[in-house]
């Protein structure tokens, strides 16, 4: 079967650093991609690494390893507008998206 | 610049009822397309998607269909709701593999 798996909840203190990781299993991978959710809105999209290493863009930075079927979202300098369920999401050779279940950021002052 | 416009934002129905959901995308051409459903703290289910006019792939059976009938307008549609139906139902346009924008959403409530 195809799955991907991210912790469900992470909290962190404003102005830190945290990463949330994502393994996945998937029978097709052309990239892993990040999106993130606030509460009752539409997902919007992060960020995507096609190929291993790192992608940074402003604060967010998105790691992939292909060989260990693993990447990551590294958030720096967290602020209180970043709490949001955050998903890591494969795209298969079909050009869909196969989702995590999402993992929600918490950010305490 | 690309704009995608889905309604209703929120909709009530009774078991039973009818449902159409409309998605339309500005400012772009042959995009794929696709419907999503999202439960309350759960991640995307994938419905329906659709790589041209008049084509639709099916992602999990079910009583809801999905039809394109024009390049940029694609509708989601059941004759009879379930209560399971209930949900956050999400419109969503890609040219490429990785990036999917999304509508604002439809929250539904099947009562």
């Amino acid at each position: 079967g195809q799955s991907l798996e991210q912790p469900s909840e992470v909290t962190a203190v404003e102005g830190a650093i945290v990463q949330i990781n994502c393994t996945y299993q998937t029978s097709g991978f052309y990239g892993l991609s990040w999106y993130q959710q606030h509460d009752g809105g539409a997902p919007t999209f992060l960020s995507y690494n096609a190929l291993d290493g790192l992608e940074e863009t402003g604060r967010f930075s998105s790691f992939l390893s292909r060989s260990d079927s693993y990447g990551y979202l590294l958030l720096q300098e967290l602020q209180m507008k970043d709490s949001a369920s955050y998903f890591c999401a494969v795209s298969d050779s079909n050009y869909q998206l196969i989702w995590g279940a999402g993992t929600k950021l918490i950010i305490k002052p | 610049s690309q704009t995608i416009h889905q309604w209703p934002a929120t909709l009530v129905q009774p078991v039973g009822s009818p449902l159409s959901l409309e998605c339309t995308v500005e400012g772009t051409s042959n995009p794929n397309l696709y419907w999503y459903r999202q439960a309350a703290g759960r991640g995307l289910q994938l419905l329906f998607y659709s790589v041209g006019i008049g084509q639709i792939s099916s992602e999990v059976p079910q009583n809801l269909s999905a039809s394109r009938p024009q390049d940029r307008q694609f509708i989601l549609s059941s004759k009879k709701l379930l209560l399971s139906d209930s949900g956050f139902y999400l419109c969503a346009w890609s040219t490429g593999p990785y990036e999917q924008y999304f509508g604002p959403g439809t929250r539904l409530t099947v009562t």
